[in-house]
């Protein structure tokens, strides 16, 4: 079965500071992947996806992810996060050769940004 | 543009009473998943819909069920509930497109918090 793993659970930063949440997923074919944000109260909204071609992604808000097959990585960048990223983060994965497949979750990785 | 919509946004409930959540999907949306968020947890998918039909079963009680209907809304209907039953439900929606549902996108309603007392 397929597994997505965030081994961050908590992260605290600085505003400025440069973020990366990582995300590994277990599956051996080819999968569509997804980071979603939930910020404090509400509900999940899409930051960027990777279904093929370049395996650098940009996202929504000045994030970046990059596609690593080889490591079966996919993890979440910013340069310089800002207070109002405070949220949790949702790495998320699906085959893409089924159809209505519903999302695998990481266990999420909650971002704190601090001033 | 048009999102996906929930309601109720918040419930009350006894033990052993029932509960409805409805789910209207983003137009021209043609699927609908619903998962459900406890407190500090990732979502979990309960069941999903495709034109009508169930297309995939996760880990929903027998004591819930689920329809969606002829205008692509859908419902769950939760009975019997008990106290860890108190969740964020979530439903979201997607268009199998025209790749066959190979880059399927699902967008996610602002969800229907449920609380079991």
């Amino acid at each position: 079965a397929q597994s997505v793993s965030q081994h961050n659970h908590h992260v605290i930063l600085s505003e400025a500071a440069s973020l990366e949440l990582g995300c590994n997923y277990s599956y051996g074919g080819t999968v569509n992947l997804f980071w979603y944000v939930q910020y404090p109260g509400q509900h999940l909204q899409l930051l960027l996806k990777y279904f093929s071609g370049d395996p650098l992604v940009k996202g929504i808000k000045g994030f970046e992810a990059e596609f690593i097959k080889s490591k079966f990585s996919f993890n979440l960048r910013k340069p310089s996060v800002q207070w109002s990223d405070t949220a949790e983060y949702f790495c998320a994965v699906s085959p893409p050769f089924s159809g209505n497949t519903p999302l695998v979750f990481g266990k999420g990785t909650r971002l704190s940004v601090i001033a | 543009a048009a999102g996906v919509i929930q309601s109720p946004r918040h419930l009350i409930k006894e033990k052993r009473e029932t509960a409805t959540l409805k789910c209207y999907p983003i137009p021209r949306h043609d699927t609908v998943y619903w998962y459900q968020q406890g407190p500090g947890q990732d979502p979990q998918f309960l069941i999903s819909f495709y034109e009508k039909m169930q297309s995939d079963k996760g880990s929903i009680p027998d004591r819930f069920s689920a329809q969606q209907f002829s205008d692509y809304h859908s419902e769950l209907n939760m009975s019997s509930l008990e106290l860890g039953d108190s969740a964020l439900y979530f439903c979201a929606s997607s268009q199998m497109g025209t790749s066959g549902g190979y880059q399927e996108t699902q967008y996610f309603g602002p969800g229907t918090r449920l609380l079991v007392l």
